[in-house]
C-alpha cells in the first residue's frame, strides 16, 4: 500500500526555525496535509498544499513540496514553546476520501 | 457549529465487553470515517462511509462494525473488546472527494481494554 514516512523526533531551541520532513510514495497524491496534535487533544489541520503547487506560506508556516522527489516539508519560523506537539504528514490520492498518515514527528521546543 | 462530536471521551472496558463509540457531524458531510491512533503508528483507517447506507473497510477493520443509517451519525461498535483495541479513536468527516482542507476530526475517544 501507499506509505508516508516521517522522522519521529525533532528538538529545536525557542526562536529557531523548525523543519519537519515527510516523504510519500503515492504518485497520484492530490492533497498533502500537515496536522498538529497537542497532548491529549485531537488533530488540528495546520495547512495543506495541492499537488500542483510547490510552496505555500501561511504566517509562520511554510510548506515546500518537491513532487519529483515526493518530499514535503513544514517549516515553522520563530518556533515557540506552544509549538511543541506531534506533527502528522498526510496525503490523499486523486478522487479519494481517505487520508494516509505518517507516524508523526514529535517536536520538542527547548526554552 | 458543533463540527464533529465524539462520545464518550474516555472509556474503560473489560475484555469481552461490547460498546459503541458515537460520532455525529452537523455539516451535512457525505464522507465519514474512523481512525485509530497507536503510539508510533500514526493514524490507521478502520472503516469509512461515503454516504448513508454505504460503508466499507479500511486498513484495520477486524473487531469493529459500523453502520450509517443517517448522514449525521456514524457509530463504531466493538462487539467483544480485546486489549489490542486499547487505543485513541478519531472520527472524521468531509464534504466530498479529494476535499483538501474540508476534512474535520473529532476530539478523540480514549479507550482502555483491561
Amino acid at each position: 500500500g501507499e506509505d508516508v514516512e516521517q522522522s519521529l523526533f525533532l528538538s529545536v531551541r525557542e526562536g529557531d526555525s523548525s523543519v519537519i520532513n515527510c516523504t510519500y510514495t503515492d504518485s497520484s497524491s492530490t492533497y498533502l496535509y500537515w496536522y498538529k496534535q497537542e497532548p491529549g487533544a485531537g488533530l488540528q489541520l495546520l495547512t495543506y498544499i495541492f499537488s500542483n503547487m510547490d510552496m505555500k506560506q501561511d504566517q509562520r508556516l511554510t510548506v515546500l513540496l518537491n513532487k519529483k522527489d515526493k518530499h514535503l516539508s513544514l517549516r515553522i519560523a520563530d518556533t515557540q514553546t506552544g509549538d511543541s506537539a506531534i506533527y502528522f504528514c498526510a496525503e490523499s490520492g486523486a478522487g479519494s476520501y481517505q487520508l494516509t498518515f505518517g507516524k508523526g514527528t514529535k517536536l520538542s521546543v527547548i526554552p | 457549529n458543533a463540527g464533529v462530536t465524539q462520545t464518550p471521551k474516555f472509556q474503560v472496558l473489560k475484555t469481552g465487553q461490547s460498546m459503541t463509540l458515537q460520532c455525529a457531524q452537523d455539516m451535512n458531510h457525505e464522507y465519514m470515517s474512523w481512525y485509530r491512533q497507536d503510539p508510533g503508528m500514526g493514524l490507521r483507517l478502520i472503516h469509512y462511509s461515503v454516504g448513508a447506507g454505504i460503508t466499507d473497510q479500511g486498513e484495520v477493520p477486524n473487531g469493529y462494525n459500523v453502520s450509517r443509517s443517517t448522514t449525521e451519525d456514524f457509530p463504531l461498535r466493538l462487539l467483544s473488546a480485546a486489549p489490542s483495541q486499547t487505543s485513541v479513536y478519531f472520527c472524521a468527516s468531509s464534504y466530498g472527494r479529494g476535499s483538501g482542507n474540508t476534512i474535520y476530526f473529532g476530539e478523540g475517544s480514549w479507550l482502555t481494554v483491561v
